[in-house]
């Protein structure tokens, strides 16, 4: 079993449409980074955090210490949202080493 | 101020030879890891460097090497490739102890 998992692994969606991505993860960690990854490869970080819930813009992430669970929602999804959403976590103790999920491939059509 | 560059963006080798792929922090990052995404897949952990020593190795072959220079830069070495190491290379950095971590544009590697 992965260390981390993202579920689902392919979402479509229409515009408009609220997203939640899931990621469940079974380590001890210090952070939970979210991370968008547009064809071509760049990798661009949204979110990290240790507790509670972040907001920036449309984008809300929440992590459950307690759970090991966390989640990406999307408001008011657009087209240009489409792109691979990547879940990685910093173990405890392992210094700057991220373990990423699988990532969940997401399509907003217009 | 740029962001972490890694060079080459795109690179084709035929099996068996060696490649040497380049990465080159934010400045006063002294923290550089190295990444490799197959494709359809998540990133995988390869090295860790931190004041040019390695700090942390992944589940990969002796074939895989690198090294941090005085700058903080970085290289990545792959030795005797295989088809199987054809993938997209990524690079990150960040300040050892802080959480925040910048990733590179990466480089795609294609082995034929």
């Amino acid at each position: 079993k992965n260390e981390v998992e993202q579920s689902p692994q392919n979402l479509t969606a229409q515009e408009g449409e609220f997203i939640t991505i899931n990621c469940s993860y079974s380590v001890g960690i210090s952070a939970l980074h979210w991370l968008q990854q547009h064809p071509g490869g760049g990798i661009v970080s949204l979110f990290m955090l240790s507790s509670g819930k972040k907001k920036h813009g449309r984008l809300i992430a929440t992590i459950n210490i307690q759970e090991k669970h966390s989640s990406l929602h999307i408001t008011a999804s657009h087209p240009r949202d489409s792109a691979v959403y990547i879940c990685a976590v910093r173990h405890n103790n392992a210094g700057n080493m991220l373990t990423f999920g699988g990532g969940t491939r997401l399509m907003v059509k217009p | 101020d740029a962001g972490v560059t890694q060079s080459p963006t795109h690179l084709i080798k035929t099996r068996g030879q060696h490649v040497t792929l380049r990465c080159s922090p934010i400045s006063g990052h002294k923290s550089v890891s190295w990444y490799q995404q197959v494709l359809g897949q998540g990133p995988q952990f390869i090295f860790q460097y931190y004041e040019k020593e390695e700090r942390g190795r992944g589940n990969f072959p002796d074939r895989f090497s690198a090294r941090q220079f005085p700058n903080y830069s970085s290289e990545l070495n792959v030795n005797a490739l295989l088809l199987g190491d054809s993938a997209l290379y990524l690079c990150a950095s960040s300040f050892m102890g802080a959480y925040t971590t910048f990733f590179g544009q990466g480089t795609r590697l294609t082995v034929v």
